[in-house]
C-alpha cells in the first residue's frame, strides 16, 4: 500500500533552513487523484497547514508562511520537498507530510520532530 | 481569516458513553470541506470524517459527523478505549485555505 516517510535533520539552527524530503512508496507521485501537503504539530499545540502541492508543481501556501517556505516537487524520484527559511525556535514542531484527496489528509507520514535550537 | 473554535478543551467521559465534540467556525464553511481527525499520543492523524458527515475508509461507524454553515459535531456513539485521543475539525475555502481547530482532547474519566 501506498506509504509516506519523511526526511531530514532534527536540528536545525536558528536563522538556517528547515529542509525535509517526504518519498512516496507504493504508488505514484504524479496522481491526478491527489494533492500532497505538509502539516506541522506544535508541541502542546495544534495542528497547522504549512502547504500543498500538485505533480504538476503548482502550489498553496499558509499566508503566514508563504514569505519563508517553498515546496517543490520530483517526479522522478517520487519525492516532495519543504524548505523553510530563517527558522526560529517557534518553528520547532513535528512536520508530517500528507496525501490529500480534495483538501483533507488521507494518508500521513510517521512525523519526524525537528528542533530548532544552536 | 476563518477561525474555528472546538469545545469543549477536554472531555471526560467513560467507556461506552456517547461523546458529542463541537467545531464552531468564524465564517460559513462548505459542507463539502470540513473533516475530522484524531490523534493519538506519538502517532500521525488519522482521518476521520470528510465532507462533514462522509466516513473514511475503514471508521467504525459509531462515528459520525454533521452540521452546516458555522457548525459541526463530532460524535462517537459508544466510546471504546481506543477512541480517547484528541480531535481536529479542519477546513477548506477560507483564508488560510487550509486550516483546523485547537483540538478538543476526550480523556477517560
Amino acid at each position: 500500500q501506498v506509504q509516506l516517510q519523511e526526511s531530514g535533520p532534527g536540528l536545525v539552527k536558528p536563522s538556517q533552513t528547515l529542509s525535509l524530503t517526504c518519498t512516496v512508496s507504493g504508488g505514484s507521485i504524479s496522481s491526478n487523484d491527489y494533492y500532497w501537503g505538509w502539516i506541522r504539530l506544535h508541541p502542546g499545540k495544534g495542528l497547522e497547514w504549512i502547504g500543498n502541492i500538485y505533480y504538476s508543481g503548482s502550489t498553496y501556501y499558509n499566508p503566514s508562511l508563504k514569505s519563508r517556505t517553498t515546496i517543490s516537487v520530483d517526479t522522478s524520484k517520487n519525492q516532495f520537498s519543504l524548505r523553510l527559511n530563517s527558522v526560529t525556535a517557534a518553528d520547532t514542531a513535528v512536520y508530517y507530510c500528507a496525501r490529500g484527496p480534495g483538501w483533507n489528509f488521507d494518508l500521513w507520514g510517521r512525523g519526524p520532530l525537528v528542533t530548532v535550537s544552536s | 481569516e476563518i477561525v474555528l473554535t472546538q469545545s469543549p478543551g477536554t472531555l471526560s467521559l467513560s467507556p461506552g458513553e456517547r461523546a458529542t465534540l463541537s467545531c464552531r467556525a468564524s465564517q460559513s464553511v462548505d459542507i463539502t470541506y470540513l473533516a475530522w481527525y484524531q490523534q493519538k499520543p506519538g502517532q500521525a492523524p488519522r482521518l476521520l470524517i470528510y465532507g462533514a458527515s462522509r466516513r473514511a475508509t475503514g471508521i467504525p461507524d459509531r462515528f459520525s459527523g454533521s452540521g452546516s454553515g458555522t457548525d459541526f459535531t463530532l460524535t462517537i456513539s459508544r466510546l471504546e478505549p481506543e477512541d480517547f485521543a484528541v480531535y481536529y475539525c479542519q477546513q477548506y475555502g477560507r483564508s488560510p485555505l487550509i486550516s483546523f481547530g485547537q483540538g478538543t482532547r476526550l480523556e477517560i474519566k
